[in-house]
């Protein structure tokens, strides 16, 4: 059974540029969940999908937003990048809808802004 | 706001013997954890969850205790390997999310084994 597919691995993008980031969850896993990871604040919770509806969002500005397709697929995207958005973006997927189940993670995108 | 937090940012082990790893939680309306391992350039590793209706749970080589009383929660290696060397995150779900998931993690141990 594959596991959380992110892509790409690695992104270069320039300030002011915007970025979409894709998570193919584990088959059968319907929630997906996104976090940005940096040295500085650690692990932060960007917004969780859940049958392509949006039921929880963190405490980040409104150029992070995401969406959830038919197959559970979800992209991430960061428009207007600034250099504080360099961070490893990691994404997790969950069997059930339920808050206390396993979660997943992904290998993760690492974006750098120049 | 609360957060989840650890108590050491490293810890050193010898080859062999056991490992523990604290964190300390203080919303008590978190009733799901978690603890996962990353390894560099890698994504969090799930290692062993629990619920706030247990105390102890254990896996392969691995014991989670949590104790609800003190907010706190440990992860215990036996017979720590060289490839148990990573970071170690222990993370929340709190209850007031209904079924959404959201994750609280604390900052993290880095787990360095000695031979």
């Amino acid at each position: 059974k594959a596991g959380v597919t992110q892509t790409p691995r690695y992104l270069i993008k320039t300030r002011g540029q915007q970025v979409t980031l894709s998570c193919s969850p584990i088959s059968g896993h319907r929630s997906v969940s996104w976090y940005q990871q940096t040295p500085g604040q650690g692990l932060q919770f960007l917004f969780e999908y859940f049958s392509e509806t949006q039921r929880n969002k963190g405490n980040f500005p409104g150029r992070f937003s995401g969406r959830q397709f038919s197959n559970s697929r979800s992209e991430m995207n960061v428009s207007t990048l600034e250099l504080g958005d360099s961070a490893l973006y990691l994404c997790a997927s969950s069997l059930a809808g339920q808050g206390n189940t396993e979660a997943f993670f992904g290998q993760g995108t690492r974006l750098t802004v120049v | 706001g609360e957060s989840v937090g650890l108590h050491l940012p490293t810890l050193s082990v010898q080859e062999g013997d056991n490992s523990i790893i604290n964190c300390a939680y203080s919303n008590s309306a978190s009733d799901y954890f978690i603890w996962y391992k990353q390894e560099s350039g890698k994504g969090p590793q799930f290692i062993i969850d629990i619920r706030s209706n247990m105390d102890k749970r254990q896996g392969q080589r691995v014991t989670v205790l949590l104790n609800k009383t003190v907010k706190h929660l440990s992860l215990q290696i036996a017979a720590t390997q060289p490839g148990d060397s990573a970071v170690y995150f222990c993370a929340e779900n709190m209850r007031s999310s209904g079924s959404a998931r959201q994750l609280t993690f604390g900052s993290g141990t880095q787990l360095t084994v000695l031979p």
